[in-house]
């Protein structure tokens, strides 16, 4: 079945990129998702790319995908403390209804 | 504005009393889902509704329940709930059942069981 790995900590310094990987077994997802979910919140929609792009920019976010290796990273620039949450990779897939597949979670934690 | 709203934040219960959930949204999307997020995991799909059908996750408990009365509203009933369902439950909608579609998540609502 699908299955999302994500690693589960990361910890940056203020104003440095923090990078956040990804990888999916199933090639068949047609998008892939970032959500990001503060303490006792719910998740909120950062970015999603679709499977024939490589590359995908907004703001401070660069979203890479490697089709091949199966593997995506989420970049954030300029990491800020407001940064601090859990990132979750997410795969939709096709063939059915809109199924999404989350990883475990990448805790960031961005210290002065 | 919020889009996915979810009522109470909070919600306590006693083991065993029967609870519901709610979630209303503002963005008129066809699809309204219900996750629990358990602590440090990630969200895991109860059911959903395309519009007015009902689509269950074969692991979801049966004492686990939905109701969708209209397009805006969505509820979740647990019928006696134990001490394993405590919980943060996500609502999240998506205009519609394709994948290129993302879903929009409520703040959810946290469950304690007494």
């Amino acid at each position: 079945g699908e299955d999302v790995e994500q690693s589960l900590f990361l910890s940056v310094r203020e104003g440095d990129s923090s990078v956040i990987n990804c990888t999916y077994t199933d090639s068949s997802s047609t998008y892939l998702y970032w959500y990001k979910q503060e303490p006792g919140a719910g998740l909120q929609l950062l970015t999603y790319i679709f499977s024939n792009m490589d590359m995908k920019q907004d703001q401070r976010l660069t979203v890479l995908l490697n089709k091949k290796d199966k593997h995506l990273s989420l970049r954030i620039a300029d990491t800020q403390t407001g940064d601090s949450a859990i990132y979750f990779c997410a795969g939709g897939f096709s063939g059915g209804y809109n199924k999404l597949i989350f990883g475990a979670g990448t805790r960031l934690a961005v210290h002065p | 504005d919020a889009m996915v709203i979810q009522n109470p934040r909070y919600q306590v219960t006693q083991f065993g009393k029967p609870v519901t959930l709610s979630c209303s949204q503002t963005l008129n999307h066809n699809v309204m889902y219900w996750y629990q997020q358990k602590s440090s995991q990630a969200p895991k799909l109860l059911f959903h509704y395309y519009d007015k059908d009902f689509n269950n996750e074969a692991d979801t408990p049966d004492n686990f329940q939905s109701r969708r009365p209209n397009t805006s509203f969505c509820f979740l009933d647990i019928r006696s709930p134990g001490l394993g369902d405590a919980a943060m439950y996500l609502c999240a909608t998506s205009r519609d059942q394709n994948s290129n579609q993302p879903q929009h998540f409520g703040d959810g609502t946290r469950l304690s069981i007494l």
